[in-house]
């Protein structure tokens, strides 16, 4: 099983705190999606990015794609608490149809 | 709203019983996963079908069988429970090739006594 590796693995920070959390890989991504799986519930897609370089935005979460497509990040201005949760990035399958999950970031933020 | 529904949120079962647990989308998506996920192991993929009555194993299917007898239904089977078997189990599905993403269900907390 192809494995991305996540950093870090725990992050617990206040409320208004700015955050960046890494997806990595020692393979080319072909593309790279973000889940955020709150607690009690199945993950939840937030973001595909596919091209070198790219930056996405989603409100106070931005997403970029390494130049190379070998990482990726994921960064939250002002946290709040309802941005807790375990992020994960995975690759969409290149042939097949599985897809390969990072180890996960779980994030807390306090009030 | 689509979605992906899971049978159960929680269940305990004892020891040696058979378990079954059952997903459906209303997606119309080809692929149906099934996972299992528990802390500092991340998402283990147990099982995976790409068409009706096709399966495939994943990463740790040991202890497990799957049926899709319905383009819509993906069931998992726990022939006979194990306490090693209790864990969080999360279905999922998606179209082929999968650039749109997974859609999971809210996961079934099994526990296993």
């Amino acid at each position: 099983t192809q494995l991305l590796e996540q950093s870090p693995q725990f992050l617990s920070i206040q409320e208004g705190e700015n955050l960046t959390v890494y997806c990595n890989s020692s393979s080319v991504f072909s593309s790279l999606q973000w889940y955020r799986q709150e607690p009690g519930e199945g993950p939840v897609l937030l973001v595909t990015v596919v091209t070198g370089g790219e930056v996405k935005k989603l409100k106070r979460l931005t997403f970029q794609f390494g130049d190379a497509r070998k990482d990726s990040s994921l960064h939250i201005t002002a946290a709040q608490p309802g941005d807790t949760g375990l992020y994960l990035c995975a690759e969409p399958p290149n042939t097949g149809n599985q897809f390969y999950f990072g180890t996960g970031t779980s994030l807390t933020v306090i009030p | 709203d689509v979605k992906v529904t899971q049978s159960s949120r929680y269940l305990v079962k004892r020891t040696g019983e058979k378990v079954f647990l059952e997903c459906v989308q209303d997606m119309d998506h080809e692929n149906m996963f099934w996972y299992r996920q528990d802390p500092g192991l991340g998402l283990r993929l147990i099982y995976f079908s790409y068409d009706v009555k096709m399966k495939e194993k994943g990463d740790i299917p040991e202890g497990y069988s799957v049926s899709r007898e319905k383009k819509e239904r993906f069931s998992l089977i726990l022939e006979s429970a194990s306490t090693n078997q209790t864990s969080m189990y999360l279905c999922a599905s998606s179209f082929t090739g999968g650039l749109y993403g997974y859609t999971f269900g809210s996961g079934t907390r099994l526990t296993v006594v």
